[in-house]
């Protein structure tokens, strides 16, 4: 699968936009971007996949470049309650799924 | 639903001794995973299953052995408890085509001294 490269840290306020991104410029054509968050010390969350179309859940918006090198997820409106890590993962798809967890990028929502 | 459920929460062992942690899913998922979690580091896979009795290793498996004898369970054995297997673990399960969305535990803390 291929790697993943994100920023360590980042800050947003709270009710902004926080705009995560992930490069990912080995990806494969038949590898899929998911985004997954843990918020504290919880089990990881599922939060939104994409293979080349930007993608919109209730939860979050996926951005994917059109050279699918790289990504960014979009929380439309940032609460306290979405300070997590947030980790982007590549994954090829139809096959076992094994997630390969990077150390993500810890977002902090601010008041 | 349910969902994920991992027994026991947490856990004290001595070196030496061996125990079996606990997953159970009600999803009728076919796909089952274990992963460790150590401090500051994101999560690594150790074993993984693809349907009732069908296990396979992934980048962490010594120290650790499981099985799948029904769609439901997958318990996570650790043979002989080392300090180095201090960690959180969490159970994952996934269903579908191609596996789309995992689902995780709440985890299991694990001590070792």
């Amino acid at each position: 699968d291929a790697k993943t490269t994100q920023p360590t840290s980042m800050d947003c306020a709270e009710g902004r936009a926080a705009n995560l991104p992930c490069n990912h410029s080995t990806i494969s054509g038949n590898e899929y971007v998911y985004w997954y968050r843990q918020i504290h010390s919880q089990g990881p969350q599922y939060i939104i996949h994409g293979l080349k179309n930007n993608e919109t859940n209730e939860m979050a918006s996926l951005i994917i470049t059109e050279d699918r090198k790289s990504s960014t997820l979009i929380l439309p409106h940032a609460t306290l309650r979405d300070t997590a890590v947030y980790y982007c993962i590549v994954r090829v798809a139809g096959t076992a799924s094994k997630l390969t967890f990077g150390t993500g990028t810890r977002l902090q929502v601010t008041l | 639903n349910a969902g994920v459920t991992q027994t026991p929460k947490f856990q004290v062992l001595k070196t030496g001794q061996s125990m079996t942690l606990q997953c159970a899913q009600d999803m009728n998922h076919e796909y089952m995973s274990w992963y460790r979690q150590d401090p500051g580091m994101g999560l690594r896979l150790i074993h993984y299953s693809v349907g009732a009795g069908i296990t396979d290793q992934g980048e962490v498996p010594n120290g650790y052995n499981v099985s799948r004898s029904t769609t439901e369970d997958f318990p996570l054995r650790l043979l002989s408890a080392a300090p180095s297997q201090t960690s959180v673990y969490f159970c994952a399960s996934g269903g579908g085509r191609p596996y789309n969305e995992q689902f995780f535990g709440p985890g299991t803390r694990l001590t070792v001294l």
